[in-house]
């Protein structure tokens, strides 16, 4: 059984374009990420979100908006991707900070 | 304010060698302390943690970490690296000691390399 998963796990766009990512969780975390890995494989948080609170990591363009319709799902919107955005996003989950995290496969987003 | 250092980009062992990847933290209290395991084209595995306790931890695949707190480090030891071993590891503290928003801070990564 997958613990984190993401879809899709290739995403090819045009600029301009709005596309989203989706990430679901089995395991009854309270506490759902989203991250962004660069090209040189550096791994920086973009957004946290826990019952209902969303932690916003201010260096986050507002294009990006995460969304939760419910403690299993934490999906990611982008408006007018940018040449930039090019990166693999990560959703992870935990349920306390001494457990650590689980990370989902990742979404590998490449803006054309 | 919390950071990570993993000081080496690459390392190459050979195979059936043993293996030390060096992670140190700036953090205003004891931390919780995790290394993870990227391998090619996949997503980050949990190796192992640290939150308190037994300074010397055991992790999955054969990995070890120990806690020192007099270096600020956590580093990452395995007796005999196998091919498969070959990837990139992560050293990483939460941003938020004690909070129920762990959001983790990465080291840049090191990147194992394991000859035959």
């Amino acid at each position: 059984d997958t613990a984190v998963s993401q879809t899709p796990k290739y995403l090819v766009t045009q600029m301009g374009n709005d596309k989203s990512i989706k990430c679901e969780q089995n395991l009854g975390h309270d506490t759902m990420y989203w991250y962004k890995q660069d090209s040189k494989k550096f791994l920086k948080i973009m957004f946290s979100y826990n019952n209902k609170e969303l932690i916003i990591n201010e260096t986050v363009p507002n294009r990006f908006s995460p969304k939760s319709p419910d403690k299993a799902h934490l999906n990611l919107h982008i408006n007018s991707l940018e040449l930039g955005d090019s990166a693999v996003y990560f959703c992870a989950s935990s349920q306390q900070t001494s457990s650590g995290q689980f990370f989902g496969p990742g979404t590998r987003l490449t803006v054309l | 304010a919390q950071s990570v250092t993993q000081p080496d980009i690459h390392i190459t062992v050979s195979e059936g060698a043993s293996l030390e990847l060096r992670c140190n933290y700036s953090y205003g209290a004891t931390p919780y302390l995790f290394w993870y395991v990227q391998s090619p084209g996949q997503g980050l595995q949990l190796l192992l943690k640290y939150f308190s306790g037994d300074t010397l931890v055991q992790g999955i695949k054969g990995f070890e970490a120990e806690f020192k707190r007099s270096q600020s480090s956590f580093n990452l030891r395995k007796p005999s690296v196998h091919w498969s071993d070959a990837a990139e590891y992560f050293c990483a503290v939460p941003m938020n000691y004690g909070g129920s928003q762990g959001n983790l801070i990465f080291g840049k990564g090191t990147k194992l390399s394991v000859k035959p």
